[in-house]
């Protein structure tokens, strides 16, 4: 069974630009987190989508958003990048039917790298 | 405001002996404890959870505590083995409101187990 997929594995922006990273759930998954670690911190949450709707977003300025498609894939896109954007964005996916105390199951990551 | 901390950055231990792995939590609204341990270039797999109302929660090799009153939980590794060398990863839940569906990560422990 294929994992959580995403893509790309790696990406180098400069400032101002925008970023549209992609993601793939496990099958039969309808949640699909998204996090950012940055160097040296924990994973920090950024968005949960399940079902199409937006359930949750972190403490993150609005030019962080994203949405999930119909076959429960998702993007998280970043306008205006700023060189504190630059980290590994991790994707994770979950059954969906006990947020918050279902283990997720995390992609490789995109490491974006603000220039 | 972290408030989940890991406060060693990195832990060493000789294969075949004990592994202590802590974790302490701020918020006390937290009623579910995760972890999971991260291999270089790949995405946080899940290791072990707890729930706010046991104590123990064990499985194989790995054991999670949870001391409530001191917010305090850790991971037991016996015995430990090269290939347990990974980043470890405590995270907390919350049912509900703000923080429903969302993980809030520690910092990360560097794990090396030698042979």
């Amino acid at each position: 069974e294929a994992g959580v997929t995403q893509s790309p594995t790696h990406l180098i922006k400069t400032r101002g630009q925008q970023v549209t990273l992609r993601c793939s759930p496990i099958s039969g998954h309808t949640s699909v987190y998204w996090y950012q670690q940055a160097l040296g911190l924990g994973l920090q949450f950024l968005l949960w989508y399940d079902e199409g709707e937006e359930r949750n977003r972190g403490n993150f300025p609005p030019r962080f958003s994203g949405r999930q498609f119909p076959n429960y894939s998702s993007e998280l896109n970043v306008n205006a990048l700023e060189l504190e954007d630059s980290a590994l964005y991790l994707c994770a996916s979950s059954l969906g039917d006990r947020a918050g105390i279902e283990k997720l199951f995390f992609g490789s990551g995109t490491q974006l790298s603000v220039l | 405001d972290q408030q989940v901390k890991q406060n060693s950055p990195s832990l060493s231990v000789q294969e075949g002996r004990i592994s202590i792995l802590n974790c302490d939590y701020t918020n006390s609204m937290f009623d579910y404890f995760l972890w999971y341990k991260k291999y270089p270039a790949e995405g946080p797999t899940f290791l072990i959870s707890i729930s706010s109302i046991k104590d123990k929660n064990e499985d194989g090799r790995f054991t999670v505590f949870l001391n409530k009153s001191a917010k305090h939980l850790s991971l037991h590794i016996v015995p430990s083995q090269p290939g347990d060398s990974a980043v470890y990863f405590c995270a907390a839940s919350a049912a509900g409101g703000t923080s429903y569906g969302k993980l809030t990560f520690g910092q990360g422990t560097i794990l090396t187990v030698h042979p």
